[in-house]
Formats: C-alpha cells, sequence, structure tokens
C-alpha cells in the first residue's frame, strides 16, 4: 500500500530565503506526482506536476524534482515572499487515484 | 468562467440526519473525487467517477453515497451511519483520473451539532 510522508511538517522562515520541502513515498511505481498548495480554509490549488518519466520541473519560483528510485520528491521554492505562507501538499498518481501527504505548513515571515 | 463550485460552504446537522453535498464542474472533466480532510491530516479518498453512471469507493467510503448522472455533477450524501463525519469535504475533478491534474472546488466545512 502506498504511503506518502512530507517533513517537515511545520516551517518558519523569514521573508527571502530559498527552502525546500520534502516528500517521500514508499512504492515507486507511480504514474506522477503532484504538488498543491492549500490556504487556510480553501480548496487546493496545482503547483506542479511531474510525469514518472521526467526529472523535474519548474514554475517561476518554484522547482519540483522526482526521484523515483529513491521515492523521493522535492518542491524548492526560491526567494520566498509572506504571500507563499500555506500548507503545500504533495500527491502520488496512481492508475486512477491520487495518494496526498499530510503537507508541511509554511510561514513566510517579513 | 470554468471551474469546480461546491455548496454549501458550511453546513450544520443534527446527528441520526443525512445530508447532501452538491459538487459541479464546467471544465467537462470525465473524473471526479470526494475527499475529507480532518485538521492535521492529508486528504482521504470516499468515492470517485470516472464516467457517468459509474463509481467507486475509496478508502473511506462507509457511511457515505454518491451518484453521477450528469458528467457535470457528483453530488456527496453523508448518512446517518457515518460515526464522525464533522470534517471539511473537498471535490475534485480531471480529464483521466489519475494521470492528471485534479482541480479542487472550494470545499464544504460540515459541522455534526
Amino acid at each position: 500500500k502506498q504511503e506518502v510522508t512530507q517533513i517537515p511538517a511545520a516551517l518558519s522562515v523569514p521573508e527571502g530565503e530559498n527552502l525546500v520541502l520534502n516528500c517521500s513515498f514508499t512504492d515507486s511505481a507511480i504514474y506522477n506526482l503532484q504538488w498543491f498548495r492549500q490556504d487556510p480554509g480553501k480548496g487546493l490549488t496545482s503547483l506542479l506536476l511531474i510525469q514518472s518519466s521526467q526529472r523535474e520541473q519548474t514554475s517561476g519560483r518554484l522547482n519540483a524534482s522526482l526521484d523515483k528510485s529513491s521515492g523521493r520528491s522535492t518542491l524548492y521554492i526560491a526567494a520566498s515572499q509572506p504571500g507563499d505562507s500555506a500548507t503545500y501538499l504533495c500527491a502520488v498518481g496512481g492508475a486512477d487515484k491520487l495518494i496526498f501527504g499530510t503537507g508541511t505548513r509554511l510561514q513566510v515571515f517579513p | 468562467d470554468g471551474g469546480i463550485t461546491q455548496s454549501p460552504k458550511y453546513l450544520f446537522r443534527k446527528e441520526g440526519q443525512n445530508v447532501t453535498l452538491s459538487c459541479e464542474q464546467n471544465l467537462n472533466h470525465d473524473a471526479m473525487y470526494w475527499y475529507r480532510q480532518d485538521p492535521g491530516q492529508g486528504l482521504r479518498l470516499i468515492y470517485y467517477s470516472q464516467i457517468v453512471n459509474d463509481f467507486q469507493k475509496g478508502d473511506i467510503a462507509e457511511g457515505y453515497s454518491v451518484s453521477r448522472e450528469k458528467k457535470e455533477s457528483f453530488p456527496l450524501t453523508v448518512t446517518s451511519a457515518q460515526k464522525n463525519p464533522t470534517a471539511f469535504y473537498l471535490c475534485a475533478s480531471s480529464t483521466a483520473a489519475g494521470t492528471d491534474t485534479q482541480y479542487f472546488g472550494p470545499g464544504t466545512r460540515l459541522t455534526v451539532l
């Protein structure tokens, strides 16, 4: 059974720092890996999707990498801003559904 | 505007009552999903549907029921058999189950009084 873990559970950093969020999964037979952002009391917003054949994806200040053999993905946020404060969730895509991690709650303070 | 709508935003239920949460999408997506989110936990899949008139149980289907009579709509009923229904419920859709980006609605917060 696929299990997805995110470390750390919470992170607080000053504005401007570069930071890395981690996601690990137990079964390397995945279709894709997705990163989402969730603001308090809101739905999820898709940030990046990495297909199983890809190594990384980039969007603006965000870069996500995927290493299937080690069961790991990282989300790199460059030059963090207070507006980046949110919970970030990774999800592993199987044949017909996603398995979510518990998320990393990020706070960026001015 | 294309997107997913959920209603109501807040819902209060007395113990023993069934309630139905609405989810509508105009993205022309085939697949739709219902998740439950509890504080400090990730999303857990309740039910999903890959095509009209077909749906499958997720990881925590007990006490819930769904229907998929139209492509645009995937309502979720929380029955009195669900012992701990207070949670945040999220609906999502995608072009194909599992392999594509899922788009989420704004959620419904259900509280049992």
